[in-house]
């Protein structure tokens, strides 16, 4: 099964709104952490945001927010007054505990989002 | 100055021939990682070292290799590189006492065996 579910291959969005970046996930573990990262078209992988599973507030940074449920075993990027510098691919990424220890991150296949002046 | 290099930045090499790609990091981060990208696909891991003397395998390890240095250097090496490696290659580093553990990437390695 996919740990990391990005169902928006291609997202557009008018200047100056504001985006949802849709992203579900699957574990059991009760301790995970879910990420999102940007690549531009020059190839670079930036973090964005991070939320850990036992934060009780949505994170955000900036312009970034993240719309976590943990119910629903979702984690949405929102990207408010969008710019033209965020067109861009994004992934959603879960860090979970391996049985060895290792705490491995698992990527989504991305959204490309492009933003219309 | 990038926190995370990478080099080299672009390689096109021939089937059959060893490749080295090499990492640095001047963020004082004790875990470093391996990934390709494929298109279509997410990033996978190929290898991850916790500290020098810890090295382990991540989901896509074969035909790879890898080898730290120090601290702040770890490469990849393909021994005998093949088409289906063609890639984008990204290193990363993360701190877990940091907290979150956040792995932070350096540019990228676009390697192309023909």
């Amino acid at each position: 099964a996919q740990k990391i579910t990005q169902t928006q291959p291609g997202m557009f969005v008018q200047e100056k709104e504001a985006v949802t970046l849709d992203c579900t996930y699957d574990t059991s573990d009760p301790s995970y952490g879910l990420f999102w990262y940007k690549q531009p078209s020059s190839g670079e992988m930036i973090f964005l945001i991070y939320q850990g599973s036992y934060d009780q507030q949505n994170a955000t940074e900036g312009r970034y927010s993240l719309n976590f449920q943990k119910a629903r075993k979702s984690a949405n990027l929102v990207i408010s007054a969008s710019q033209l510098g965020d067109s861009a691919m994004y992934f959603c990424a879960m860090r979970e505990p391996a049985q060895t220890g290792a705490n491995n991150l698992f990527f989504g296949t991305g959204t490309r989002l492009t933003v219309i002046p | 100055d990038a926190d995370v290099t990478q080099t080299p930045r672009n390689r096109i090499t021939k089937t059959g021939k060893r490749i080295m790609l090499e990492c640095s990091q001047t963020k004082g981060h004790d875990r470093m990682y391996w990934y390709r990208q494929d298109p279509g696909l997410g990033l996978r891991l190929i290898y991850y070292s916790f500290d020098v003397k810890d090295i382990n395998k991540g989901e896509i390890s074969d035909g790879y290799s890898v080898s730290r240095q120090a601290q702040a250097k770890f490469s990849l090496s393909l021994e005998s590189a093949i088409p289906n490696q063609t890639a984008l290659y990204f290193c990363a580093t993360s701190d877990l006492v940091a907290g979150t553990d956040t792995q932070y990437f350096g540019p990228g390695t676009r390697l192309t065996v023909l």
